[in-house]
């Protein structure tokens, strides 16, 4: 089965630097990648995704990019405020799948904190 | 505030109590899952359901029994849990299963089992 790795498992980010999360994943035919953020006290909001079929994906300050030949993709913060301090997970999934065959694996998760 | 609503937000029971989870869902999703979440760990997934079938089980004990009852709701029944049990337990839901569709979640019920 697929297995995903997250690192580093701790960051710390002064205020208005950048903070990256990376993983790495097994299963070459894995196509679909979200990334979650998860406040302490919540369930895990989903706050990018990307397919195998893009390397780069941006929304506002955060950005997901993907290298399929090192099945590596990367989570990219820029411009880090408070509200960023959570803790973040990736994921990796493959699809289409049959019915019974559908699962999203997680990492480890990360826990940025963002000095003020 | 989530579109996946989970009821109660906390849960303390014993080892002989029954008990159930809620979870309801208006955004339209045909796949619903029931995730087990320890402190500090990604969570793990428990159940699928695909057009209120059954679609994976992940070996979770027979102590955890999960009921769709329709394509907006998801339970999860639970009887004779163990102090292991205990955890955050996060119901999600997706347009369709298996279509590299993104799964929402809820905020969870915190279960405690004395």
């Amino acid at each position: 089965g697929e297995n995903v790795e997250q690192h580093p498992s701790t960051l710390s980010v002064q205020e208005g630097d950048s903070a990256v999360i990376k993983c790495t994943y097994s299963d070459s035919a894995s196509n679909y990648f979200p990334w979650y953020k998860q406040e302490l006290g919540k369930g895990p909001q989903l706050i990018i995704d990307i397919r195998s079929n893009v390397g780069e994906k941006k929304d506002q300050r955060i950005a997901v990019t993907l290298n399929k030949t090192a099945k590596h993709f990367s989570l990219h913060i820029t411009e880090t405020q408070p509200e960023d301090s959570a803790v973040y997970f990736c994921a990796a999934s493959r699809f289409p799948s049959n019915f019974g065959n559908e699962k999203l694996t997680f990492g480890t998760g990360t826990r940025l904190t963002i000095i003020p | 505030d989530t579109e996946v609503t989970q009821t109660p937000k906390h849960l303390v029971m014993g080892m002989t109590n029954k008990k159930s989870l809620k979870c309801e869902q208006h955004m339209g999703h045909r796949a619903m899952y029931w995730y087990k979440q320890k402190a500090k760990k990604p969570p793990e997934l428990m159940f699928v359901y695909s057009y209120e079938k059954l679609s994976i089980n992940e070996s979770v004990p027979s102590r955890f029994s999960p009921e769709c009852p329709n394509s907006s709701l998801l339970n999860l029944h639970l009887h004779a849990l163990q102090p292991e049990d205990s955890a955050l337990y996060l119901c999600a839901s997706s347009q369709v299963s298996g279509q590299g569709q993104p799964q929402h979640f809820g905020d969870g019920t915190r279960l405690s089992i004395l």
